[in-house]
């Protein structure tokens, strides 16, 4: 069964540095999602892609976040310069265009 | 502002009660509502609800959508201890943007 892939599981970053964060979404699907869950808490909206640009953001994703689809099959979610805050599991999604089917996350820690 | 808001916020019960979970919502630009169950990592998906009053159902779990109303209930059967989990409703609304509510958080004892 098609499913959406994300790598690397957990990534531990030391604060002010860059991290990508990978994803491949479910091959013929057209939208693509960042979402974050920090630990205990809800599962938030970061962004929504489709036809190569982003289509909805929240105030969460303000300038030190990036979103890119650089080749047919990767995703990616770009933090320039880590804040501790930023330590939470982010979670990739896609969709054909009705229902979302997630990955299995990235923990990302910030020391 | 949007918001989502789910009700119980936690719930034990034990195996083979019934649970009913709320989900209301107030969102611009309604398009359609979706239950997940989140165990330990990914959300996975349940139901998508489009149109008021008619009911969706997988095996145990069934769910109904009144827009009028604007909420949605989860509705789980004899439930076991594989059901322990928390269940998020998320409206998909503008675009195509899913706002989730916090969750209801199901713990079935044996």
């Amino acid at each position: 069964e098609p499913e959406v892939t994300q790598t690397p599981s957990h990534q531990v970053t030391q604060m002010g540095q860059e991290v990508i964060l990978r994803c491949v979404p479910i091959s013929n699907h057209l939208y693509f999602y960042w979402y974050r869950q920090i630990l205990g808490q809800k599962v938030e909206f970061l962004v929504s892609f489709y036809n190569n640009e982003i289509s909805e953001k929240s105030e969460i994703f303000d300038d030190q976040f990036s979103v890119e689809r650089p080749d047919g099959s990767n995703f990616t979610l770009k933090i320039r310069s880590t804040k501790l805050e930023d330590s939470a599991m982010y979670f990739c999604a896609s969709s054909e265009s009705t229902e979302a089917f997630f990955g299995q996350g990235t923990r990302l820690t910030v020391v | 502002e949007d918001k989502v808001v789910q009700s119980p916020l936690s719930l034990v019960v034990h195996e083979g009660d019934t649970v009913t979970l709320n989900c209301s919502y107030e969102v611009t630009n309604f398009r359609s509502l979706l239950w997940y169950k989140q165990e330990k990592k990914a959300p996975t998906f349940l139901f998508m609800l489009t149109s008021s009053g008619i009911e969706k159902k997988s095996g145990r779990l069934s769910s109904i959508l009144d827009k009028k109303e604007l909420f949605s209930i989860l509705n789980i059967t004899a439930t076991q201890t594989g059901d322990s989990a928390v269940y998020l409703c998320a409206p998909k609304y503008n675009f195509n943007k899913f706002y989730f509510g916090s969750g209801t958080k199901l713990n079935v004892k044996p």
